[in-house]
């Protein structure tokens, strides 16, 4: 079975501050692949990154990066100056190699204030 | 990119009514697409993985005569909320595989209220 915990079920940050959001997985797959995505009050879902196994390079893109560990099952998705615009529902979310069915977090409410 | 579409973006009916959300592909052919449903601040549990020209695959406790599949083509699944109640009142979204292994693209989501 595969499962995904998001900790942190809301946060608020004042803007400009960094701000992590942790994820940790379950998964008896050797290959597998992590996902985060943001959902804002629209609803709908916007992807981000999708990182699979075999790849333990973070990246960094723009404001975002992404740290993906292994040995402790994790896959943290870190905001560095946070503006407004970043509030939204962030999921992470994993996908084993056998089939396409997505296992998502809970989810995380990212509030970040003027 | 390749997208996905989903109509209508919010229905508002009367309980007893069968509402029909249509999901489509817009840029390429989806041989797999996928249900959710999600409740306000909880998040997206998978419902059914639709199959082109086969039978939906449901997830455990998920009522096939309630919520009805239909992958006619490559390029449009359906999702029918037969007879609906007020606790059918949900976010559904859905998802089509993408070709050559690319992530899953989400539709808009189709907001259900049944009164």
């Amino acid at each position: 079975a595969q499962k995904v915990t998001q900790a942190q079920t809301e946060i608020s940050v004042v803007e400009k501050e960094d701000v992590t959001l942790d994820c940790v997985y379950e998964t008896r797959d050797t290959t597998y692949y992590l996902f985060w995505y943001k959902q804002p009050p629209s609803g709908e879902l916007v992807f981000l990154i999708r990182r699979n196994s075999f790849d333990e390079q973070n990246e960094i893109s723009g404001r975002y990066s992404w740290n993906f560990q292994k040995s402790t099952s994790s896959f943290n998705f870190t905001i560095t100056a946070s503006q407004v615009v970043d509030s939204a529902v962030y999921f992470c979310a994993l996908r084993g190699d056998s089939n396409y069915k997505l296992t998502f977090g809970k989810g995380t409410l990212l509030t970040v204030n003027p | 990119g390749a997208v996905v579409s989903q109509h209508p973006s919010w229905v508002i009916c009367k309980s007893g009514t069968s509402v029909k959300i249509e999901c489509r592909s817009l840029d390429f052919q989806a041989t797999t697409m996928f249900w959710y449903r999600q409740f306000p601040k909880q998040s997206l549990m998978l419902m059914a993985t639709s199959n082109e020209g086969s039978k939906a695959t449901y997830e455990q406790g998920v009522e096939k005569d309630k919520f009805l599949i239909n992958h006619a083509s490559l390029t449009l699944s359906t999702l029918t909320v037969t007879s609906a109640h007020p606790e059918d009142s949900s976010f559904y979204i859905c998802s089509a595989r993408a070709p050559q292994d690319q992530p899953q693209h989400f539709g808009d989501g189709t907001r259900l209220s049944i009164l």
